[in-house]
């Protein structure tokens, strides 16, 4: 079984551009969240969707903006990025509540 | 009320010692507590999770106990090994199916 997939694993970006990142679910998983993890901030919720609605949204700036597929692939993009965007971006999916969440490897977003 | 307060920040045991991180939260409705491992540069993976309706709940080395009434639970790490030097996150689910994380704990086992 396939785990999570997010592509690209590492990007640089210039201020100012925007980018779009790809998250894969485990086949079957309709729930797909998104977090961004810097090392003094922990692990930061962006939101999540759940068959192709936006279920939940954390505090991010409307910079900050996601979708998902009828296929369960979900895709993150950050308009007019900034230095402090740069991070690891993670995707995580579950097959539903109260269930693990699998984590993909991540996106390492450096912005310059 | 949403927070999930996780200490200590970083935790350095000896080989063989009990590793112990602590968690806690105010939101009563919060209803699956999951604990976390993550190793650098990888994305975290699921260690050990309990529900309120029971007060421990073991697996191997590690052991998740809960007290309802303080809103406080914890993981121990028995007989802990270099291979368990991680960062461990706590969380809570809340009534939306949101998880809610703690800030981590860096722990350090030295042989």
């Amino acid at each position: 079984k396939a785990g999570v997939t997010q592509t690209p694993r590492y990007l640089i970006k210039t201020r100012g551009q925007q980018v779009t990142l790809s998250c894969s679910p485990i086949s079957g998983h309709r729930s797909v969240s998104w977090y961004q993890q810097t090392p003094g901030q922990g692990l930061q919720f962006l939101f999540e969707y759940f068959s192709e609605t936006q279920r939940n949204k954390g505090n991010f700036p409307g910079r900050f903006s996601g979708r998902q597929f009828s296929n369960s692939r979900s895709e993150m993009n950050v308009s007019t990025l900034e230095l402090g965007d740069s991070a690891l971006y993670l995707c995580a999916s579950s097959l539903r509540y109260n269930t693990e969440a699998f984590f993909g490897q991540g996106t390492r977003l450096t912005v310059v | 009320q949403q927070q999930v307060k996780q200490s200590p920040q970083s935790l350095i045991v000896q080989k063989g010692g009990i590793s112990i991180i602590n968690c806690a939260y105010e939101n009563t409705a919060f209803d699956y507590f999951p604990w976390y491992q993550q190793f650098p540069g990888k994305g975290p993976a699921l260690l050990i999770a309990i529900r309120p309706d029971v007060s421990e709940k073991k697996e191997g080395r590690f052991t998740i106990s809960f007290n309802k009434s303080a809103k406080q639970f914890s993981l121990h790490i028995m007989d802990s090994q270099p291979g368990d030097s991680a960062t461990y996150f706590c969380a809570a689910e809340d009534s939306n199916y949101q998880l809610i994380w703690g800030a981590g704990t860096k722990l350090i086992i030295k042989p």
